[in-house]
């Protein structure tokens, strides 16, 4: 199975921040990324597949980069929104496997 | 499309599983869609379970395969989950999700507990 890993594990921040959330695969996995958002008591939603497509309705200052076996998920001018849990997963190959997630909270 | 999961809260240890998810605002056996299961164990993080896909053909992940059956009722616009022989480690709130390797949307999830 491929192995997803991300850093940090959580993180605080300030409405209007800028922050990033790493993921990195133990294998590659070209772009075959995914992040999802969870707020609690909510199914998670997909944000960016593909390592950087945006999911339609979701706020451009979310954003995805990497490929291969490093990717970073980009959040722009924090808003109150905003404050969940991330995961990663990969779509590259079967069984399809998720990071453990990345808590951003209130500072 | 809009998918609520539904089933048992508490499940003995050595019983099965039986999970039914409902599928509305379209046809779970229309397109070429697939369908999963995903679960979050506490403190473990996200599992997937398995995909049906439009045909019914199932595809599981190998380390529950062997206690794991997926299935669709396409006059009823569901699928199924059920998985025999349940212990502690399967305490996990169950996701169901549209999609085979890339889930959205997802359902509510429901939290079930294995205990005696």
């Amino acid at each position: 199975d491929i192995h997803m890993t991300q850093s940090p594990s959580s993180l605080s921040a300030s409405v209007g921040d800028r922050v990033t959330i790493s993921c990195r695969a133990s294998q590659s996995i070209d772009h075959y990324l995914n992040w999802y958002q969870q707020t609690p008591g909510k199914a998670p939603k997909l944000l960016i597949f593909g390592g950087f497509n945006l999911q339609s309705g979701v706020p451009s200052r979310f954003s995805g980069s990497g490929s291969g076996t490093d990717f970073t998920l980009t959040i722009n001018s924090l808003q109150p929104e905003d404050f969940a849990t991330y995961f990663c997963q990969q779509s590259s190959s079967s069984p399809y496997t998720f990071g453990q997630g990345t808590k951003l909270e209130v500072k | 499309v809009q998918l609520q999961e539904s089933g048992p809260g508490l499940v003995k240890p050595s019983q099965t599983l039986s999970l039914t998810c409902s599928v509305s605002g379209g046809s779970i056996n229309s397109g070429e869609d697939y369908w999963s299961w995903i679960r979050h164990v506490p403190g473990k993080g996200l599992q997937w379970i398995g995909f049906i896909d439009y045909t019914g053909r199932p595809s599981y992940n190998p380390s529950l395969e062997s206690r794991l059956t997926m299935s669709t009722d396409t006059s009823r616009n569901e699928m199924s989950l059920t998985l025999r022989s349940l212990t502690a480690a399967d305490t996990a709130v169950y996701y169901c999700a549209k999609g085979g390797s890339l889930f959205d949307p997802w359902g509510q999830g429901i939290l079930v507990t294995v205990s005696s």
